[in-house]
């Protein structure tokens, strides 16, 4: 079965510091990946998405970047944090089918709450 | 350029009634797919009911369904004989290619 790993779940990081997240899945080959953020309250904003290895797409610019080094593996990161940077940032996986051919169901991880100090 | 709206913040439900949550869409995309996800207090994201834009009959789950309305571009989730647990946050999306697109989300409360 598929399985899909996200950490750290928890972090506090001051204003101007770097930033690594990393998600890895498990049991699935070539899966899209995806990085969504979540301010309090709020609903998902999607941030990068990736169909194959080194392929990345932004869709919100702002001062963070993702990387795929390997196939079922995604690293959100910064050079310098921002205060707006605080939220609950999920990493997601889906099978590499267009929509309506196959539901592109999302399979997220549990999650990882940044909050800039 | 897809968008969802959800225009309901927050909703109340009775025990063991039903409850109707609605969801708008936006899409340019001629085939899409529409979701529903739960997000419990706890943070994870749960997969719920799924309609295909050409799919002929409402999507059902259980105690989920889909009434989906193409026309009206409308998606709404209805769950019948709410539970206490299905107090949540729930959040409608849509997907073109490869991206899916969610809404503000409705908070559902349910009452015993």
């Amino acid at each position: 079965s598929q399985t899909i790993h996200q950490w750290p779940a928890t972090l506090v990081q001051p204003v101007g510091s770097p930033l690594s997240l990393e998600c890895t899945v498990e049991g699935t080959s070539n899966p899209n990946l995806y990085w969504y953020r979540q301010a309090a309250g709020r609903g998902l904003q999607l941030l990068f998405y990736s169909v194959g290895i080194g392929q990345i797409s932004s869709e919100v610019p702002q001062n963070l970047s993702a990387s795929r080094p390997q196939d079922r593996q995604f690293i959100l990161s910064s050079k310098k944090l921002l205060l707006s940077d605080s939220g609950f940032y999920l990493c997601a996986w889906s099978l590499t089918r267009t929509a309506p051919s196959g539901a592109n169901v999302l399979t997220f991880g549990a999650g990882s709450r940044l909050t800039v100090l | 350029a897809q968008k969802i709206t959800q225009t309901q913040p927050g909703m109340f439900v009775q025990e063991k009634e039903a409850v109707t949550l609605d969801c708008t869409y936006d899409t340019s995309d001629p085939s899409y797919g529409l979701f529903w996800y739960k997000q419990p207090s706890s943070g994870e994201m749960i997969f719920l009911i799924y309609q295909g834009s050409y799919d002929q009959q409402n999507a059902t789950e259980g105690r989920y369904s889909l009434n989906f309305q193409k026309a009206r571009k409308s998606a709404n989730l209805v769950i019948s004989a709410s539970q206490l647990g299905d107090s949540a946050m729930y959040f409608c999306a849509n997907t073109g290619g490869f991206k899916t697109i969610f809404g503000a989300g409705t908070r559902l409360f349910v009452k015993a």
